[in-house]
């Protein structure tokens, strides 16, 4: 059971240049989310979705868009990266929207754009 | 304006103390999250809690919804505790506010 992936681990960018993380899991949850972490900071949602084929917006959007075409694949994408978006990338899931109901990260991307 | 902070952000204990965590939030939360980040930086969920107390193993964490303040301890630090430890807040729908982490090193 390998709960959540993320692909890649680490990603070296040039400004301009585009790029997919990918994130999958295994549990069929519902529920899946991509954050950003930066110093002195906490985490930050990006987007999420609340199931297959859905897509929100959350707190810092702007330079990243997602997709959700199969309910165990979150998807983020990058279309002209900037240095500003160099951080470290997480992805979460959770089973339900339940109040309370337990998150599950992957292992985070490190992301540098030059 | 954080909705969620935690104090210290940086801790250094000997090995065997107790440690004590705390997170205070601004605003109503359903539910209330502590998780640890180790070197390497994979995060894990220690507990979710909305009242009163929870424990396994050596980690106790607590909630006092009235004032709005939460605190997590260890005790009997042993060297592996060495993480940073995150409290989130999760409200009703899909947000969860984070607060900026405790770094804790135990020293041996």
């Amino acid at each position: 059971n390998a709960g959540v992936t993320q692909t890649p681990k680490f990603r070296v960018l040039k400004t301009g240049q585009s790029m997919t993380l990918l994130c999958a899991q295994d549990m069929n949850h519902e529920y899946m989310y991509w954050y950003r972490q930066d110093p002195g900071m906490g985490l930050r949602l990006i987007h999420y979705s609340v199931g297959e084929g859905t897509t929100a917006k959350g707190e810092v959007p702007d330079g990243y868009n997602v997709s959700r075409l199969k309910k165990q694949n979150f998807l983020l994408g990058l279309e002209s990266a900037a240095p500003s978006q160099t951080s470290v990338y997480f992805c979460a899931s959770s089973y339900s929207r339940r109040d309370g109901e337990k998150l599950f990260f992957g292992s985070g991307t490190q992301l540098s754009v030059l | 304006k954080n909705e969620v902070e935690q104090s210290p952000q940086n801790l250094t204990a000997q090995e065997g103390e107790f440690i004590t965590i705390n997170c205070s939030y601004s605003v109503g939360i359903s539910a209330l999250h502590w998780l640890q980040q180790h070197p390497g930086g994979g995060i894990v969920s220690l507990f979710m809690l909305s009242s009163g107390k929870k424990k396994h193993g050596r980690l106790i964490a607590t909630i006092n919804i009235q004032e709005k303040h939460s605190s997590l301890h260890i005790t009997a630090s042993h060297p592996r505790d060495s993480a940073v430890y995150i409290c989130a807040g999760g409200y009703t729908g899909n947000q969860f506010y984070f607060g900026t982490g405790t770094s804790l090193t135990v020293i041996p």
